[in-house]
C-alpha cells in the first residue's frame, strides 16, 4: 500500500508570492491533517479535513488555507509569503478522524524556503 | 500547550534497552498516550499508544503507571537507526485527529 505522498518535496519562493502544496493520503483514508515544523516552534497543527470539510483549525493567520477534494487528496495554500513561513510542511492521513486505534501516517513533507 | 513533559535528551548504547520517560500528570480519563518518533528530515512515525494497560508491539513497549500520570516507552534493543526525536502525546480519541506535539526527547544511540 502506498504511503502518504507530498509534492513537491522542495520549494523556493520569494516573499509576497503564494504557494500550493499537495498531499495524497493513503488509499482509503479520508482524514488529512497539515502541520508546520520550524526549529523555533516545533511541530504545529494547521488544520484537518474530512469529507471535504475543515473539521479543526490551528492558530495560524488567514493566509494559510486548505481544501480537500472528493478523492480525499488535499492541498494547502499560503498567500503573501513571509520569511517566517519557511518550514517543513507535513501532511498526515488517517481513516477517520480521531477514532480508536487510528494512528496518523505522515508524509515526508515539503520543505518550503522563502527568500 | 502540550500536556506532556519529557527530558530534553538521553543516550543509550546500541543493543541495550532505551527507556524514555514521559510525565502527563493532568491526563484525563478518556485521553490516550501516544508515542511518535521523527528521524532527521523525515515525517513523524507512529510507534504505539495505550489508555491504561501496558502495550507491546513489534517496535516497542509502553508502560503506563497505575495512576496514569506518567509512562515509559521501552525500545528493547536499541539500534543506531533508533536515533530520533521521540514525542509523547496525550489525545482524546474520537474527537479529531489533531496531535499536539511538544519538544520531544532526543534519543542518541551510540555504537
Amino acid at each position: 500500500k502506498a504511503g502518504v505522498t507530498q509534492t513537491p518535496r522542495y520549494l523556493i519562493k520569494t516573499r509576497g508570492q503564494q504557494v500550493t502544496l499537495s498531499c495524497s493520503p493513503i488509499s482509503g483514508h479520508r482524514s488529512v491533517s497539515w502541520y508546520q515544523q520550524t526549529p523555533g516552534q516545533g511541530l504545529q497543527f494547521l488544520f484537518e479535513y474530512f469529507s471535504e470539510t475543515q473539521r479543526n483549525k490551528g492558530n495560524f493567520p488567514g493566509r494559510f488555507s486548505g481544501r480537500q477534494f472528493s478523492n480525499s487528496r488535499s492541498e494547502m495554500n499560503v498567500s503573501t509569503l513571509e520569511l517566517g513561513d519557511s518550514a517543513l510542511y507535513l501532511c498526515a492521513s488517517s481513516p477517520f478522524p480521531g477514532t480508536e486505534n487510528t494512528e496518523a501516517f505522515f508524509g515526508q513533507g515539503t520543505r518550503l524556503t522563502v527568500v | 500547550d502540550a500536556k506532556t513533559t519529557q527530558p530534553t535528551s538521553m543516550d543509550c548504547a546500541e543493543g541495550r534497552a532505551a527507556n524514555l520517560p514521559c510525565n502527563h500528570s493532568t491526563i484525563s480519563g478518556n485521553e490516550y498516550v501516544y508515542w511518535y518518533r521523527q528521524i532527521h528530515s523525515q515525517g513523524p512515525q507512529y510507534i504505539i499508544h495505550g489508555l491504561k494497560n501496558n502495550e507491546t508491539n513489534e517496535m516497542a513497549s509502553l508502560i503506563i503507571t497505575e495512576d496514569r500520570k506518567s509512562s515509559t516507552l521501552i525500545l528493547p534493543h536499541a539500534t543506531l537507526r533508533d536515533t530520533a526525536v521521540y514525542y509523547c502525546i496525550v489525545r482524546v480519541n474520537g474527537a479529531n485527529s489533531k496531535l499536539t506535539f511538544g519538544k520531544g526527547i532526543t534519543l542518541s544511540v551510540r555504537p
